[in-house]
């Protein structure tokens, strides 16, 4: 079945660090790929996407690119800030693989980013 | 309002108790979702609901019970849970689209605490 797997955190920054979070997946079909956020406290928010090869996925300084040849989809940042501190989910969806599938996200187990001052 | 909420945002209950969260989104979307999000666990599905017919129960004990009368409210009814049913509850909305259904949109969750 599809999975999703996330860099082990936590992961501790200063602020104006380069930030890395690497995401590997597998998936039957030609999956749409997601990072999220999740701020201490509240829900998940979309950061960005990618539906197919080669796209870039870009949003407040974020970037993913998705890669079909490694499998791969990693976030990347230039230079972090304090208020990025938050937990990064990786996922995916797979609704080309069709039935139970079909609309159903799969979430790598997301990783703890710490931005310090 | 915008976006998906829900409510309570927190909740406290006994194993003997009987309770419901509600979702509500208000973004015109035509598929709805209930995740159980526990820690150091990935967030799980257990329900999706498209145009208001359930079309996923991903293996979920029967003490959890969704309903979805419209496309805009979500339930999701508690009875007799476990401690081991602690956790945050997320709702989600989406927007059919073509072959698949579109990015899932979440609420800020619920945070069940079962004694």
């Amino acid at each position: 079945g599809d999975s999703v797997t996330q860099m082990e955190g936590p992961v501790t920054l200063s602020e104006e660090a380069f930030l890395t979070i690497n995401c590997t997946y597998t998936a039957t079909g030609y999956p749409s790929l997601f990072w999220y956020v999740q701020y201490p406290g509240e829900g998940l928010q979309l950061l960005l996407k990618a539906t197919k090869a080669d796209d870039k996925g870009s949003n407040k300084g974020f970037e993913a690119t998705y890669r079909k040849e490694t499998t791969s989809f990693h976030l990347e940042k230039g230079s972090v800030q304090v208020s990025d501190s938050a937990v990064y989910f990786c996922a995916l969806s797979d609704a080309s693989a069709g039935g139970t599938s079909y609309g159903k996200l799969t979430f790598g187990q997301g990783t703890i980013l710490t931005v310090h001052p | 309002e915008t976006g998906v909420t829900q409510t309570p945002r927190h909740l406290v209950m006994g194993m003997t108790n009987k309770k419901s969260l509600k979702c509500e989104q208000h973004l015109g979307h035509n598929a709805m979702y209930w995740y159980k999000q526990s820690a150091k666990k990935p967030l799980e599905l257990m329900f999706v609901y498209n145009f208001k017919e359930q079309t996923e129960n991903n293996s979920v004990p029967s003490r959890f019970s969704p309903e979805c009368p419209n496309s805009s409210h979500l339930f999701l009814h508690l009875h007799t849970l476990q401690p081991e049913d602690s956790a945050l509850y997320l709702c989600a909305s989406s927007q059919e689209r073509g072959a698949g259904l579109d990015t899932q949109y979440f609420g800020p969750g619920t945070r069940l605490t079962v004694l």
